[in-house]
C-alpha cells in the first residue's frame, strides 16, 4: 500500500478537462513539495511538474499542479490521445527520512 | 544527459546483483542521484539516494540493511549492490538524478534512464 493515495484509473474524451488527486500526510505532501511525474509502459518516466505547480521547459501548458494541506491534484486541459500513460506523485516524507509516491493513476483517453 | 543502466538479470533467492548506471551529458559529481523501481504490473517504489559527495545516503525500508548504494565521481557511476534478493525484488530498476543544489528532498528526479530488469526466482 503506497503511502500517498491516487484513485487508480481517470478517463476522459479528447478536449476534456481531468484531475488526478493526491492525498498524503502532514509529514509528506503537508510539509514538502509535490512532483507528478508520467510514465509511459517501456518508456523512462518524465517529470511533469516539479515543487507543486511548475512545469519544466517542454511540457505543454495543459498540464498544471496545486496543492493544499496534505492534498495534491494534477489538471490536464484538452485532453489528447497522447496523453494517455499512467501518472505518479512523489513527495519526500521526513518521518521515513525518504521519497514516497503515490499507487499511480492509469489515464485513459477514450 | 544520458543514464544507462545495466547489470540485471536472472538470480536466485538469496544471491546479490551489483546494478551500474553510466551517466553522460553532465557533471555527474554535483548531483544527487536516486534508484527506483517498478514491480510487474506494480507502481514506482523509491529505493535509494545518495548526495554528490556520498555523505547522505537514504534507504526505503523495504531494502535497508540489504541494498548498498555508492558511486563513483572519477568514473561517472553510480551503483546499486543487492544482497540478501528476494522474490520481491523482482522489477525495472531505473536510475535518476536529483537536483544540484539545495535540499535533496526540494529536487526532482529527470533524467530517467531506460532501467534494467532484476528477476528474482528459483
Amino acid at each position: 500500500q503506497s503511502v500517498l493515495t491516487q484513485p487508480p484509473s481517470a478517463s476522459g474524451t479528447p478536449g476534456q478537462r481531468v484531475t488526478i488527486s493526491c492525498s498524503g500526510s502532514s509529514s509528506s505532501i503537508g510539509s514538502n513539495y509535490v512532483f507528478w511525474y508520467q510514465h509511459l509502459p517501456g518508456t523512462a518516466p518524465k517529470v511533469l511538474i516539479y515543487r507543486n505547480d511548475q512545469r519544466p521547459s517542454g511540457v505543454p501548458d495543459r498540464f498544471s499542479g496545486s496543492k493544499s494541506g496534505t492534498s495534491a491534484s494534477l489538471a490536464i486541459s484538452g485532453l489528447r490521445s497522447e496523453d494517455e500513460a499512467d501518472y505518479y506523485c512523489a513527495s519526500w516524507d521526513g518521518s521515513l527520512s525518504g521519497w514516497v509516491f503515490g499507487g499511480g493513476t492509469k489515464l485513459t483517453v477514450l | 544527459v544520458r543514464l544507462v543502466e545495466s547489470g540485471g538479470g536472472l538470480v536466485k533467492p538469496g544471491g546479490s546483483l551489483r546494478l551500474s548506471c553510466a551517466a553522460s551529458g553532465f557533471t555527474f559529481s554535483s548531483y544527487c542521484m536516486n534508484w527506483v523501481r517498478q514491480a510487474p504490473g506494480k507502481g514506482l517504489e523509491w529505493v535509494s539516494s545518495i548526495s554528490s559527495s556520498s555523505s547522505y545516503i537514504y534507504y526505503a525500508d523495504s531494502v535497508k540493511g540489504r541494498f548498498t548504494i555508492s558511486r563513483d565521481n572519477a568514473k561517472n557511476s553510480l551503483f546499486l549492490q543487492m544482497d540478501s534478493l528476494r522474490d520481491d525484488d523482482t522489477a525495472v530498476y531505473y536510475c535518476a538524478r536529483g537536483g544540484n543544489s539545495g535540499y535533496q528532498k526540494d529536487n526532482w528526479f529527470d533524467p530517467w534512464g531506460q532501467g534494467t530488469l532484476v528477476t528474482v526466482s528459483s
